[in-house]
């Protein structure tokens, strides 16, 4: 089945500790994204990328990073920098990045990764 | 800063009525909008995208969208219990996420 694989679904990360969350997917899409999602609110860009070695921060890079050598892989890291980590965290893809008229180009989501520091 | 802006809710219908739920956006060129569903504790569900004015149906949902006023909405026939969850807008070419709306379906 083509989709967006995410991994693992629940993780829980030590004070100081880096911590990594994997995405795959196999829908030969160009761009993946990464976003945060805390109770109740909305989602913000973390990082996304429209090629391979190459990728833009979003609106709340700061405490995380990504890497993106494959096409079909975005691991996301989230460091000991990012203070307040507890969040669910969804990667995404599209064909590419702009969500133009016509194309017919939308954005898919994974099943996301439950994130608790303790 | 690029806006997609949604009543947070929680819109409360009864079941077999009409749900309404609004979205404006503050960037003029965008050309593209998408309507996502979100149960509670699961990933946003793609429902339906709309690029022309006017009006878009797909079974009970229908997308309305006026450029003029910068304003999408999703309505949502006959709701049932089911539909209870939070909608989520996203307009523009990089895909700029609403806060989402929470809908109440009560039998």
């Amino acid at each position: 089945d083509g989709g967006i694989t995410q991994s693992p679904k629940y993780l829980f990360r030590k004070e100081g500790q880096n911590v990594t969350l994997s995405c795959e997917q196999n829908l030969n899409h160009d761009a993946m994204y990464w976003y945060r999602q805390d109770p109740g609110q909305g989602l913000r860009l973390i990082y996304y990328s429209q090629i391979v070695n190459d990728f833009q921060k979003g609106d709340i890079a700061e405490g995380y990073s990504v890497s993106r050598e494959k096409k079909e892989s975005f691991p996301l890291t989230v460091t000991s920098a990012q203070k307040n980590p507890t969040a669910f965290y969804l990667c995404a893809s599209s064909i590419f990045r702009s969500g133009g008229r016509g194309t017919g180009n939308t954005i898919y989501f994974g099943e996301g990764s439950w994130l608790t520091v303790v | 800063q690029k806006e997609v802006e949604q009543n947070s809710g929680p819109l409360s219908v009864p079941e077999g009525a009409i749900a309404s739920l609004n979205c404006t956006y503050s960037d003029r060129g965008s050309q593209s909008f998408f309507w996502y569903r979100q149960y509670s504790g699961k990933s946003p569900e793609l429902i339906m995208f709309i690029y022309s004015n006017g009006d878009k149906e797909d079974g009970r949902f229908t997308a309305q969208l006026n450029k003029a006023s910068q304003y999408v909405s999703l309505l949502i026939r006959d709701s049932q219990p089911s539909d209870s969850a939070t909608y989520l807008c996203a307009a523009g070419q990089n895909f700029v996420f609403g806060p989402g709306t929470r809908l109440s379906v009560l039998p």
